[in-house]
């Protein structure tokens, strides 16, 4: 069974850039997409972005310019960055797996494993 | 990008009785493939979410039989047909239809 085990600092200055990393146990790397997913401290969800293995992305618009999503296939390792963080960046980031839809450079958005989270604060 | 509209937020329920929450998003979640990128997740306290179903119907593996999903175009609904404690949490529904993926505001289920 797919384990998702993610790291990264937990507090930052505003302006700084968030680095988180997802590991990926005891699953098929290649065949799937793989999503970072954050949420603020009581509230919901918002899908941030995601990559494939050929290095295929997509973002969340609302990220775009400040996002980078990357992968380590030797490693079976994926990374977010998200440069010049502020307080509404402050949540907890998940990692998590979907099957790619055929034919196109894209996840199923059907989000099947998840990482245990990792709470990113953003304060002076 | 798409608005994702849960009702109720709230859904006190009985142990055994069923619940049911609903999602209707801004425009249709048809993709041109033809599926419907429309999945329902569960969050239980201090967890990550857990898919429930996915492509509006589609129970995920491991996932008990009394959830159940059903809809289509803008127009979704989850139940649980007999709602047991560890039912307890918060429900998503969730768009894969266009970029980018929304959610739901999430409806709270707790036991009266």
């Amino acid at each position: 069974q797919v384990q998702l085990q993610q790291w990264g600092a937990g507090l930052l200055k505003p302006s700084e850039t968030l680095s988180l990393t997802c590991a990926v146990y005891d699953g098929s790397f290649s065949d799937h997409y793989w999503s970072w997913i954050r949420q603020p401290p009581g509230k919901g969800l918002e899908w941030v972005g995601e990559i494939n293995h050929s290095g295929t992305t997509n973002y969340n618009s609302s990220l775009t310019g400040r996002v980078t999503i990357s992968i380590d296939t030797s490693n079976n390792q994926f990374s977010l960055k998200l440069t010049s963080v502020t307080a509404a960046d402050t949540a907890v980031y998940y990692c998590a797996r979907a099957d790619p839809v055929g034919g196109t450079d894209r996840g199923s958005g059907d989000f099947d494993s998840w990482g245990q989270g990792t709470l990113v604060t953003v304060s002076s | 990008d798409i608005v994702m509209t849960q009702t109720p937020l709230s859904s006190p329920v009985t142990l055994g009785q069923p619940a049911s929450i609903s999602c209707r998003s801004g425009q249709s979640l048809v993709h041109s493939d033809g599926n419907t990128y429309l999945s329902w997740l569960q969050q239980r306290p201090g967890q990550p979410p857990r898919l429930l179903i996915y492509k509006i119907s589609n129970r995920f593996s491991g996932v008990p039989d009394r959830f159940s999903g059903s809809g289509a175009g803008t127009d979704f609904t989850l139940k649980i047909s007999r709602v047991e404690a560890e039912d307890v949490g918060v429900y998503y529904c969730m768009q894969a239809t266009r970029f980018p993926w929304t959610f739901g505001q999430g409806t709270k289920v707790e036991i009266k």
